[in-house]
């Protein structure tokens, strides 16, 4: 079964720090594109970051780019996004998928993790 | 920066089509997706690359994209369609945008 299992989500306070996992299974990991996506409480979707197959290349959304940064372990079938600066509007459910091969969309999703930033 | 616009909710009666629209400048000449979001569940894609439906989706789902909007519509709508729906563009893999989403009720 294909599946992708987020981690690390939890309450931090303003300017801390936060690292998330995405344990992927059932698929050939390194063969593809992933991305972070995240909905604030009861707010819409926000693309937040992409990275390629090899970690090559990295696009992030210009409210995150110089705070937080995508990563991943072909080895260990993970990504990764480490979060720092953390502000209150960072507080969300982060979700990772998996991009289709060759085009555009995201057709895998995790159940997400929720990042709470709060004093 | 690149924004989507779509309505905040639209409405249909069982067994009717509807079709829910996503307006940027220039949509036509990006890829749109779209998702279905229940409450409480992660968005399910629905619709790539404008018109194509992934395996498993039904195909009371269609898509099209021209000039500068893109539109989702569902043919023979039932009530497990009720959900949130987001359209989706991507430039390129740097620039990637999500509408505000449209909430469907199914009366």
């Amino acid at each position: 079964e294909v599946q992708l299992v987020e981690s690390g989500g939890g309450l931090v306070q303003p300017g801390g720090s936060l690292r998330l996992s995405c344990a992927a299974s059932g698929f050939t990991f390194s063969n593809y594109w992933m991305s972070w996506v995240r909905q604030a409480p009861g707010k819409g979707l926000e693309w937040v970051a992409n990275i390629r197959q090899d970690g090559s290349e990295k696009f992030y959304v210009d409210s995150v780019k110089g705070r937080f940064t995508i990563s991943r372990d072909n080895a260990m079938n993970s990504l990764y996004l480490q979060m720092n600066s953390l502000r209150a509007e960072d507080t969300a459910l982060y979700y990772c998928a998996r991009r289709l091969l060759h085009t555009y969309g995201l057709d895998v999703w995790g159940q997400g993790t929720t990042v709470t930033v709060s004093s | 920066s690149y924004e989507l616009t779509q309505p905040p909710s639209v409405s249909v009666s069982p067994g009717q089509t509807v079709s829910i629209t996503c307006s940027g400048d220039k949509l036509g000449d990006r890829y749109a997706c779209w998702y279905q979001q229940k409450p409480g569940q992660s968005p399910v894609l629905v619709i790539y690359q404008d018109t194509k439906r992934p395996s498993g989706i039904p195909e009371r789902f269609s898509g099209s994209n021209s000039g500068n909007t893109a539109t989702l519509t569902i043919s023979g709508t039932q009530a497990m369609d009720e959900a949130d729906y987001y359209c989706q563009a991507w430039d390129s893999s740097a620039d990637v945008v999500f509408g505000g989403g449209t909430k469907l009720t199914v009366l």
